[in-house]
């Protein structure tokens, strides 16, 4: 049972534009959200994440919202940039430790941005 | 810090046989995960260890192994390797799980294996 829905699958942006990416979840224990980023033939690594306590977190161009009554979170990427293109990962975990603790990552988001 | 590192990058394994995909970190991380990553599948947690000597099943551990004796080391070890191995595998590694500051995960570059 996937935990985590992505979308879209993969996306293509132009140079300058904002690409969207959207997260949702089913477990409300949940109460961390990261979003990670992959380039090609690298490990993911952690571009920004949040706590439920807040609905934004923004870190340069990259922005997370967070709505918590629907149960669903987006990376906002503003100004995109050709060096942005890689796939993002949206990811959860759970405040109660264990197997919970873990994180649960979605199925990814390929980012294309053309110049 | 070299970080995390995995050895090796690419192998090619025939079905039947058997190989350690080796996973160092030199942060003194009581956590350490092994994902597997299927194309347009995301990241699946294979086993995970919350310190030396403690190893735990995450979501898809049949056909592997782990053990986990020092604080640096987390090998993971395919038996009798199927096509369905197939696979890129990331190690992982965390300061702590869910509490505090310190949760984020640190990946390695990968480990590319082919099952043939």
């Amino acid at each position: 049972q996937q935990q985590v829905k992505q979308s879209p699958q993969s996306l293509i942006v132009q140079k300058g534009g904002i690409s969207i990416i959207n997260c949702a979840y089913e477990n409300t224990a949940f109460d961390y959200f990261p979003w990670y980023q992959q380039f090609p033939g690298k490990g993911p690594a952690l571009l920004i994440a949040i706590r439920p306590d807040v609905s934004e977190k923004k870190e340069g161009r990259f922005t997370i919202s967070f709505n918590k009554s629907a149960k669903q979170f987006s990376l906002h990427i503003m100004d995109s940039q050709p060096g942005d293109s890689a796939t993002y990962f949206c990811a959860a975990s759970s405040r109660y430790g264990g197997s919970q603790g873990n994180l649960i990552f979605g199925k990814g988001t390929k980012l294309s941005v053309k110049p | 810090n070299a970080g995390v590192t995995q050895t090796p990058k690419f192998h090619i394994l025939k079905i039947g046989q058997s190989m350690t995909l080796q996973c160092t970190q030199d942060m003194n991380h009581n956590y350490m995960y092994w994902y597997r990553q299927d194309p347009g599948m995301g990241l699946k947690l294979i086993y995970y260890s919350v310190g030396a000597g403690i190893t735990d099943k995450g979501e898809v551990p049949n056909g592997y192994n782990v053990s986990r004796s020092t604080t640096e080391d987390f090998p993971l070890r395919l038996e009798l390797a199927a096509p369905s191995q197939t696979s890129v595998y990331f190690c992982a590694s965390s300061y702590s799980q869910t509490s505090g500051l310190y949760n984020e995960q640190f990946f390695g570059p990968g480990t590319r294996l082919t099952v043939l």
